[in-house]
């Protein structure tokens, strides 16, 4: 079972920054936040990890509380291409590869 | 150039038959994976390969037989194909040790048994 909780859907104006929340209560002190993301047709693709941390790259940012408790993925300008379903997974280094994904939150970018 | 590519990307077939998924990876990867993507979109992994050695193996039925002959390759046999196969079968590879948790997919290959 996934150790992640993520709200089924979510809109976003295209432009504008989209905010998509994950609950990760149980989160040991050894695992990860990783999040995936699964535009339509396509196979899962990596976007950003972290233990503690804030962490940015080209494509996000990541947020994760003091308490690592809840996260946050940051796209700062959504595009129309952004539209997807974004996956918040727990994942410890020791599981080498195996991703439990959950049902992820479907984000639709609107014009 | 094409990280993680699986041939075919659409395989319809009937019940019974015996089919083969083919996955290479060209990023110097270790570990190869295969997880399948069922019609309610759950993602769940069914097997790991690490340097031609299998070292996750989900609870899978037996008629599904990975074949890793070298590292850049691990390809899917599945026998007596039954309605409940039916899927999309994504095959991935990872750095391994330290990158455990970043994984490069490929595009999937969505297999339909009639």
């Amino acid at each position: 079972d996934a150790k992640t909780t993520q709200p089924p859907s979510m809109d976003c104006a295209e432009g504008r920054a989209a905010n998509l929340p994950c609950n990760h209560s149980t989160i040991s002190g050894n695992e990860y936040v990783y999040w995936y993301r699964q535009i339509h047709s396509q196979g899962p693709q990596y976007i950003i990890h972290g233990l503690k941390n804030n962490e940015t790259n080209e494509m996000a940012s990541l947020i994760i509380t003091e308490d690592r408790k809840s996260s946050t993925l940051i796209l700062p300008h959504a595009t129309l291409r952004d539209t997807a379903v974004y996956y918040c997974i727990v994942h410890g280094s020791s599981n080498t590869g195996k991703l439990i994904f959950g049902q992820g939150t479907t984000l639709q970018v609107k014009p | 150039d094409t990280a993680v590519s699986q041939t075919p990307k659409y395989l319809v077939t009937q019940m019974g038959n015996d089919k083969s998924i083919k996955c290479e990876q060209n990023l110097g990867h270790d570990t190869m994976y295969w997880y399948k993507q069922d019609s309610k979109k759950f993602l769940k992994i069914m097997f790991s390969y690490n340097n031609k050695e299998l070292i996750i193996n989900e609870t899978v039925p037996n008629r599904f037989s990975p074949k890793s002959p070298d590292k850049a390759h691990l390809n899917l046999h599945i026998n007596s194909l039954e309605l409940g196969d039916s899927a999309v079968y994504f095959c991935a590879s990872s750095q391994g040790t330290g990158y455990a948790g970043e994984l490069f997919f490929g595009e999937g290959s969505r297999l339909t048994v009639l």
